[in-house]
This record gives C-alpha cells, sequence and structure tokens, in this order.
C-alpha cells in the first residue's frame, strides 16, 4: 500500500483553516492511519492515530477524518506554531509506511 | 511518559557494519512495540523497521530487507538495528519510537508511535 499526500505544499496564513490529504492506493482500516507533525531539527510528534483520535496533548484544532482510500487532516485555526510538514502513516499489522509529506508554510 | 536515546551513529565506509542503539526509560519497555525511522537529508520520513513488544515479529521495508536486523533486550531496554553492508543512501537521522500495538481479544490494534527519540545521525562516506 502506498500513501498520497496532497498538496505537496500548502500556503495560509494564520486563523485560516487547513485541509490535508492522504490517499491510500489501496482500502485500509481507519484504525491504521495516524498523523505526525514534523518541525525543522525535531523528531516528529503524534497528532492523530485511528484516523480520527487526538493523542494525548494534542489541541482540538487538529481533528481526523476518513476511511477506506482517503483520510484527510484538518487544522480548524491555524495557530503561528502549525507551520510544519506533516506525515500520514500507516500501521497495520505487518505493513507500515507513510506517506511524503506535505509542508504547511505561511502564505 | 518515557525517553529514548539513541546512540551509535558516525561516519561509515560503504559496505561496513554498524550496530544503532536505543535506551527506553520511563515506562514498561516491553508492553510496547518499537520502530526504526530514518530520514534522509532534506527528505521526508521513512518507515525502516518494527519489532513487536516481545520479539516475536519482526517487519522490514522492503529497500533494508536483508540487510538491516531488528532486535531488543527487554531486561536492559535497549531497542538495537544492525545495519550491514551499508550504501550511500543509507545516509539518514535514524529515530527509533514507541509504539502501543499488539492484539487485544485477537483484534490487532495500534495507537500510533508517541514516543520519539532525538535521532542518531549515519553518513556513509569513503
Amino acid at each position: 500500500i502506498v500513501l498520497t499526500q496532497s498538496p505537496g505544499t500548502l500556503s495560509l496564513s494564520p486563523g485560516e483553516r487547513a485541509s490535508l490529504s492522504c490517499r491510500a492506493t489501496q482500502s485500509l482500516s481507519s484504525s491504521y492511519l495516524a498523523w505526525y507533525q514534523q518541525k525543522p531539527g525535531q523528531a516528529p510528534r503524534l497528532l492523530i492515530y485511528g484516523a480520527s483520535t487526538r493523542a494525548t496533548g494534542i489541541p482540538d484544532r487538529f481533528s481526523g477524518s476518513g476511511s477506506g482510500t482517503d483520510f484527510t487532516l484538518t487544522i480548524s485555526r491555524l495557530e503561528p506554531e502549525d507551520f510544519a510538514v506533516y506525515y500520514c502513516q500507516l500501521s497495520s499489522s505487518s505493513l507500515y509506511a507513510f506517506g511524503q509529506g506535505t509542508k504547511l508554510e505561511i502564505k | 511518559q518515557g525517553q529514548l536515546v539513541e546512540s551509535g551513529g558516525g561516519v561509515v565506509q560503504p559496505g561496513r557494519s554498524l550496530r544503532l542503539s536505543c535506551a527506553a526509560s520511563g515506562f514498561t519497555f516491553n508492553n510496547y512495540g518499537m520502530h526504526w525511522v530514518r530520514q534522509a537529508p532534506g527528505k521526508g520520513l521513512q518507515w525502516v523497521a518494527v519489532i513487536w513488544n516481545d520479539g516475536s515479529n519482526k517487519y522490514y521495508a522492503d529497500l533494508v530487507k536483508g540487510r538491516f536486523i531488528v532486535s531488543r533486550d527487554n531486561s536492559r531496554n535497549i531497542l538495537f538495528l544492525e545495519v550491514n553492508n551499508v550504501r550511500a543512501e543509507d545516509t539518514a537521522v535514524y529515530y527509533c519510537a514507541r509504539a502501543d500495538m499488539g492484539y487485544k481479544n485477537n483484534a490487532y490494534y495500534n495507537y500510533g508511535m508517541d514516543v520519539w527519540g532525538q535521532g542518531t545521525t549515519v553518513t556513509v562516506s569513503s
């Protein structure tokens, strides 16, 4: 299974809403899909697992949705600290992969 | 919450081997699966390998299968990645990450990679 994220780069302003897409080449259980945020020079941080469950300490402006082959990470109102690279990730019992990432930049 | 500290990176010549380590603390190590994820300079995240909490299952990315070996010592709370016959394309920051995953009532579950180390850098150069 290959995960394809779009767009590659998203340019938005603080306060705007961001929608990031992750598409799988085969249908997968939503329980297998996670989202991560990575800032320059830092390790990734888990945002969402099970496609829609926020990880501990993640603000509620972050939400995940989707099923089958199409998944979305939505940031309702962008804060300055949200500009980063976002990755979706598959973890089945025997298949694991990251998408190529979406860079969220300040417009 | 837990902490992971990687070590063992450095400059290595093509064709040589090295072993990366990931020391875990602050949580019950043998309750968690453990991943290795790498990131080449300026590139995205690439999943490398996973080992389940008891070492019963191990899986590798196709790109590293046959060259990399993941293992763990639950008595010492350490994760390892043996990297053999290194190639230029293995140059990357290598992260270890904890994952709450496994089977409950015969159903697979996975709650994501929630604790990451700071990474160790491997540079392949002659």
